[in-house]
């Protein structure tokens, strides 16, 4: 199993701004996934990040606009950057332990609004 | 791209009552998961269910898989109050490749 610590839990935020969030895994995992799910909406895969290699980047998502990093098998981030209302979602961190994708185990998630 | 679909997209049942949720699903699969998301936090791995199972049981929880009609169905028995909740369908789609989720079904559970 694993525990996810990620922060913030919600944030309110100005057009134009960046918001980094964080996500702590209580022990090393080799893939880490980011989700963003807009309101009433399901999860869709922003990018997979991997530990010493830059992240892979799910269609309709560029580094540029949400840049990850992955110093160490146990924790990641991800900046959602020059924010618009319409980047306002949940966004989740996950990992799988195993390596079979057979779990996810999800952080509490970060909502985030952007004005 | 979406691979499960869930339906229906929301129900409402009483304390008591059985509770299904159905999936389907586009390309061939080696598991089907089901999640449940409480008031839109992070989600809970509730069941998986192999390509080569029809039926699992955990709890009062029941998940069956139909591979021929690419569908499967969760039954929640007896269902509470603390049910209440958002469940997902998810599957990989080939090997290890990232979960891909369904819309989801938003179960109210009234008391």
């Amino acid at each position: 199993s694993a525990v996810i610590s990620q922060k913030p839990s919600r944030d309110i935020c100005q057009r134009g701004t960046s918001l980094t969030i964080q996500c702590q895994v209580d022990s090393q995992v080799t893939m880490m996934f980011w989700y963003r799910q807009q309101p009433g909406q399901s999860l869709t895969l922003i990018a997979t990040a991997n530990q010493g290699s830059e992240a892979t980047y799910e269609s309709g998502f560029v580094i540029d606009k949400f840049p990850i990093s992955r110093p160490n098998l146990t924790f990641s981030t991800l900046t959602v950057s020059n924010m618009s209302p319409e980047d306002s979602s949940i966004y989740l961190c996950s990992v799988e332990v195993g390596g079979t994708n057979e779990k996810l185990f999800f952080g509490s998630g970060t909502q985030l609004s952007v004005l | 791209s979406q691979q499960g679909e869930e339906d229906p997209q929301a129900l409402s049942i009483q304390e008591g009552e059985n509770a299904t949720m159905n999936c389907s699903y586009k390309t061939s699969i080696n598991n089907l998961q089901w999640y449940r998301q409480n008031s839109g936090r992070g989600l809970v791995h509730l069941i998986l269910i192999r390509s080569n199972e029809r039926e699992k049981h955990s709890g009062r929880l029941r998940v069956t898989l139909d591979t021929s009609k690419k569908s499967s169905s969760l039954l929640i028995t007896a269902s509470r109050a603390a049910d209440t909740a958002s469940y997902f369908c998810a599957t990989p789609t080939s090997g290890n490749t990232p979960l891909v989720f369904g819309k989801g079904t938003r179960l109210s559970v009234i008391a």
